[in-house]
């Protein structure tokens, strides 16, 4: 069985700080991985995705995110947050032929 | 604009009552999945359908049922609607059955049973 593990539910941090949001996953087979970002009011959209390949993935808006198959994480990072990253963050698995997700990290950017 | 389009966006309903919701995937895309967000229980799969046909079964009710039209819009019945189905209802499409891309959402719909 697959399952994706988002370790903390909110994460404040101030503005221009670094940021990192954990994900780990587990499963029997190989994956797919996925962050979305979930702003108010708004669906998902795709921040970045590890399909294969280097492990350090670039997605938009700044972010990237390492993928470690020893420790099965795939934790998003980004230097130095701005006031419009305040969204809800969410993991992803893709296993199989369904999508997994984690139940979220909101992460508030404090001026 | 994702290009995934959901309407109604907001909808208030009795329990007991029945409601369709409705999905337009992105141009292009012949997969459609339903997804369920509420506060308790997270994001949780409820059904896919590709080019017409079901293809995947999540946690969807017996009380919820789906179907994808010839012209790839999908709609989502929801019947004897309990005060616990209120929730953010999102639609997501794909290109190919298997979403090695991932998806695109649409902005979701959000029902409200009193």
């Amino acid at each position: 069985a697959q399952s994706v593990t988002q370790l903390d539910s909110q994460v404040p941090v101030f503005e221009e700080a670094p940021v990192e949001l954990r994900c780990n996953y587990s499963s029997s087979v190989s994956v797919y991985l996925f962050w979305y970002v979930q702003y108010p009011n708004q669906g998902l959209q795709l921040l970045l995705k590890y399909l294969s390949g280097s492990t350090l993935v670039k997605g938009i808006n700044g972010f990237e995110a390492e993928f470690n198959k020893s420790q099965t994480s795939f934790h998003l990072r980004k230097p130095s947050v701005h006031i419009s990253d305040t969204a809800e963050y969410f993991c992803a698995v893709m296993a199989g032929n369904q999508f997994y997700f984690g139940t979220g990290t909101s992460l508030t950017v404090i001026p | 604009d994702s290009g995934v389009t959901q309407t109604p966006k907001h909808l208030i309903t009795a329990t007991g009552q029945r409601v369709t919701l409705r999905c337009s995937p992105r141009s292009g895309d012949l997969s459609v999945y339903w997804y369920q967000q509420s506060l308790d229980q997270g994001l949780q799969f409820l059904i896919q359908y590709y080019n017409g046909e079901e293809r995947a079964k999540g946690n969807i009710l017996e009380r919820f049922s789906a179907q994808q039209f010839p012209d790839l819009h999908s709609e989502l019945n929801l019947s004897s609607l309990e005060l616990g189905d209120s929730a953010l209802y999102f639609c997501a499409s794909s290109t190919r059955p298997n979403p090695g891309n991932g998806y695109t959402f649409g902005s979701g719909t959000r029902l409200t049973v009193v």
